[in-house]
């Protein structure tokens, strides 16, 4: 199967400040998508990206498609302390099959 | 709009007992995947269906574990005998778009978490 490496692993970020993370592979990917889980839950859909070099907001969040297609970055911006969780990328691989990454625990201190 | 939904939320079995899970994904949803979810990792794909024809089950443990999906609609994954390493959340997910189309984006359950003593 294919491998997404996203790091960092965790972050411990203090209220406020801005967040940058990303998932990266060796195989080119048709789709990346990136999801918030909170414990308990399943993953949400924040942000979806279906070409290289596309970026894409939803509020305080963006993120983008590599233009190499093997990579794609999320940001947060002014994180709040609901911004808490583990967030995941995963790639549609071969347009038939998704992939995810091990994810990036985010920690915010009030 | 109604989620996917899964059931039962928990489950506590013995090694070597039988477990099922069940999933209603989203009305019209075409394509419905069971993930399994071993803490601290990302999900992993065990069977994707598009109406009620398997798509893909190569990470599927097919000694132990089989899923259906017989009307297209709902789904049950079993684990027969479960062992240890099958402790997990196993997760459903539905998407409006066949397999192969671009804009395939997923929606979760909330999961169902097995703990295997």
């Amino acid at each position: 199967g294919q491998q997404l490496n996203q790091s960092p692993q965790s972050m411990f970020i203090q209220e406020g400040e801005d967040v940058s993370m990303n998932c990266t592979s060796s195989s080119i990917f048709n789709t990346w998508l990136w999801y918030k889980q909170e414990p308990g839950e399943g993953p949400v859909l924040l942000i979806a990206l279906y070409k290289a070099g596309e970026l894409t907001s939803n509020g305080r969040l963006t993120a983008q498609f590599g233009i190499t297609r093997k990579d794609s970055f999320l940001n947060i911006s002014a994180s709040i302390p609901s911004d808490v969780g583990i967030y995941f990328c995963a790639g549609l691989y071969n347009f038939n099959k998704f992939y995810f990454g091990s994810g990036t625990k985010l920690n915010v201190k009030p | 709009e109604a989620g996917v939904a899964q059931s039962p939320r928990y489950k506590i079995i013995e090694k070597r007992q039988s477990v099922a899970f069940w999933c209603n994904p989203i009305s019209g949803h075409a394509t419905l995947y069971w993930y399994q979810q071993i803490l601290g990792q990302g999900p992993k794909l065990l069977i994707q269906f598009q109406n009620n024809g398997v798509v893909d089950d190569s990470q599927l443990p097919k000694d132990r574990f089989s899923a259906e999906r017989l009307k297209g609609v709902d789904s049950t994954l079993k684990i027969q005998p479960a062992k240890l390493e099958d402790s997990a959340v196993y997760l459903c997910a539905s998407s409006l778009d066949p397999v192969g189309r671009a804009k395939n984006i997923q929606y979760f359950g909330a999961g169902t978490r097995l703990s295997v003593l």
